[in-house]
């Protein structure tokens, strides 16, 4: 059963980085593509960005200026920065598997493994 | 970006009864491979979301045959045939038809 375990400081500072790591057992980070979710505190689900095992990334346009999406698969990690944060950013975050469950008719990614979530909260 | 919206975005249930969720798109998710690029996930309390539908109407692994999805273009529902206690929890209807991937507002099932 594949698991993933979201890790990084549960505070940051008004324009400082946030940073958060995944960690993903229990399977391969190959052939398989990732991505972080966020959810402020009462509020609905906001796609940031997926990274593929080969690094090619895609972003959220409303994100995209202050976020960077990266992988490391010898460690079977994958990362997330944002940089100058705000209030605005505080948001439980979700790592997420993406997998293919169109085959074999077509390619279709659909959001198959989240890890628990992690609470980042934005204050002075 | 395509925006979702979905109602009703609270729907007390009886369990055993039926339930309902409408999900509309601002633009359609119908490719010409005749897919609709719709997922339907659940987040229950203190959890996090998990897939119950994808491609509008094909179930997750694992999902309870109770859960449909069903519709087209810009229109669809998500059908429970009979609620169980086990099914309270926060619904979403995500589109991935273009790209940024964009969830509704959720749709908020609880138990009468």
């Amino acid at each position: 059963q594949v698991q993933l375990q979201e890790s990084g400081p549960g505070l940051v500072r008004p324009s400082e980085t946030l940073s958060l790591t995944c960690t993903v057992s229990g399977g391969s980070i190959s052939d398989h593509v990732w991505s972080w979710i966020r959810q402020p505190p009462g509020k609905g689900l906001e796609f940031i960005a997926y990274i593929y095992d080969s690094g090619r990334t895609n972003y959220n346009p409303s994100l995209e200026s202050r976020v960077s999406i990266s992988i490391d698969t010898s460690k079977k990690q994958f990362s997330l920065r944002v940089t100058s944060v705000t209030a605005a950013d505080t948001a439980v975050y979700y790592c997420a598997r993406l997998k293919n469950l169109g085959m074999p008719a077509i390619t279709y990614h659909a959001f198959d493994f989240w890890g628990q979530g992690t609470l980042v909260t934005v204050s002075s | 970006e395509i925006v979702m919206t979905q109602s009703p975005l609270s729907l007390p249930v009886t369990p055993g009864e039926p339930a309902s969720i409408s999900c509309r798109s601002s633009q359609s998710l119908l490719r010409s491979n005749g897919y609709n690029f719709l997922d339907w996930y659940v987040q229950k309390p203190g959890q996090s979301p998990q897939l119950l539908i994808y491609l509008g109407s094909n179930r997750a692994s694992g999902v309870p045959d109770r859960f449909s999805g069903g519709g087209s273009g810009t229109d669809f529902t998500l059908k429970i045939s009979r609620v169980e206690a086990e099914d309270v929890g926060v619904y979403y209807c995500m589109q991935a038809q273009q790209a940024p991937r964009t969830f509704g507002p959720g749709t908020k099932v609880e138990i009468k």
